[in-house]
C-alpha cells in the first residue's frame, strides 16, 4: 500500500534554508489526478498547508509562502522536495508530506519530520 | 478561498455519539470538505470526503461510526458509539483550485 516518508535535518538555523525530502513507497508519483503536498503543524497548534505539486511540475504555493518556498519532484526516484527559504522560530513545525486527490482531499500523510530553528 | 471554522472542544461519553462542526465562510456553502482525526502524537488520518448533498464517501478501513452531514454551511462529522481512541483532534479541510484551508480543529474528549 501507499506510503509517505519525509526526511531531512531536524535542526536549522535562522535564515538558512530548510531541506525536506518526501519518499513514496508502494506506489508511483506518476499518477494522474493526484497531487504531492506540504502540510506543517507547529507544537500544540493547527495545520497549515504550504503547498502542493503534481508530477509534471504544476505547482500551487500557499500565498504568504510564495517567494520562500520551493516544491520539486524527481520523478526518476520517486520522491517529491521542499525548500524553505530564510527560516525564522515561526517555522519550527512538524512538517507533514501528503498525497492530495486533484479538486479533492488529502487522502494520506506521511509520519512527519520536526523542525526546530535554532541557532 | 474559503475559511473554516469548528469550536475548540467537544465532550461526549463513551458509548454515545457526538456531532461535530464545521462551518464554511460566506460565499462558499457549496464547498466538498474533508475530515481528519489526529489522535495524539501521531499523523492525521482522512475520514471521509463530504458534499454539500451530504453524500460521503469514507476512507479505506474507517469505520461506520463515523458519518457525514451538511445543512447549509455547516458539514458535520458525526462519531456513533464512541470509543476510547476516537478521543482526538479533528480537522475539516477545504480546498479551491489546488489551493487549500484546514480548520483550527475540534480537540474531542471521551468521558
Amino acid at each position: 500500500q501507499l506510503q509517505l516518508q519525509e526526511s531531512g535535518p531536524g535542526l536549522v538555523k535562522p535564515s538558512e534554508t530548510l531541506s525536506l525530502t518526501c519518499s513514496v513507497s508502494g506506489g508511483s508519483i506518476n499518477t494522474r489526478g493526484y497531487y504531492w503536498g506540504w502540510i506543517r503543524q507547529p507544537p500544540g497548534e493547527g495545520l497549515e498547508w504550504l503547498g502542493s505539486i503534481y508530477y509534471r511540475g504544476n505547482t500551487y504555493y500557499k500565498s504568504s509562502l510564495k517567494g520562500r518556498l520551493t516544491l520539486s519532484v524527481d520523478t526518476s526516484k520517486n520522491q517529491f522536495s521542499l525548500k524553505l527559504k530564510s527560516m525564522t522560530a515561526t517555522d519550527a513545525a512538524l512538517y507533514y508530506c501528503a498525497t492530495q486527490r486533484e479538486d479533492g482531499s488529502t487522502l494520506l500523510w506521511g509520519q512527519g519530520t520536526l523542525v526546530t530553528v535554532s541557532s | 478561498q474559503p475559511v473554516l471554522t469548528q469550536s475548540s472542544s467537544a465532550s461526549a461519553s463513551l458509548g454515545s455519539s457526538v456531532k461535530l462542526t464545521c462551518t464554511l465562510s460566506s460565499g462558499h456553502s457549496t464547498y466538498t470538505i474533508a475530515w481528519h482525526q489526529q489522535q495524539s502524537g501521531r499523523a492525521p488520518r482522512f475520514l471521509l470526503e463530504l458534499e454539500d448533498s451530504g453524500n460521503y464517501n469514507r476512507g479505506s478501513g474507517i469505520p461506520d461510526r463515523f458519518s457525514g452531514s451538511t445543512s447549509g454551511s455547516d458539514r458535520y462529522l458525526t462519531i456513533s458509539d464512541l470509543q476510547s481512541d476516537d478521543e482526538a483532534d479533528y480537522f475539516c479541510e477545504a480546498w479551491d483550485s489546488g489551493v487549500r484551508s484546514f480548520g483550527g480543529g475540534t480537540r474531542l474528549t471521551v468521558l
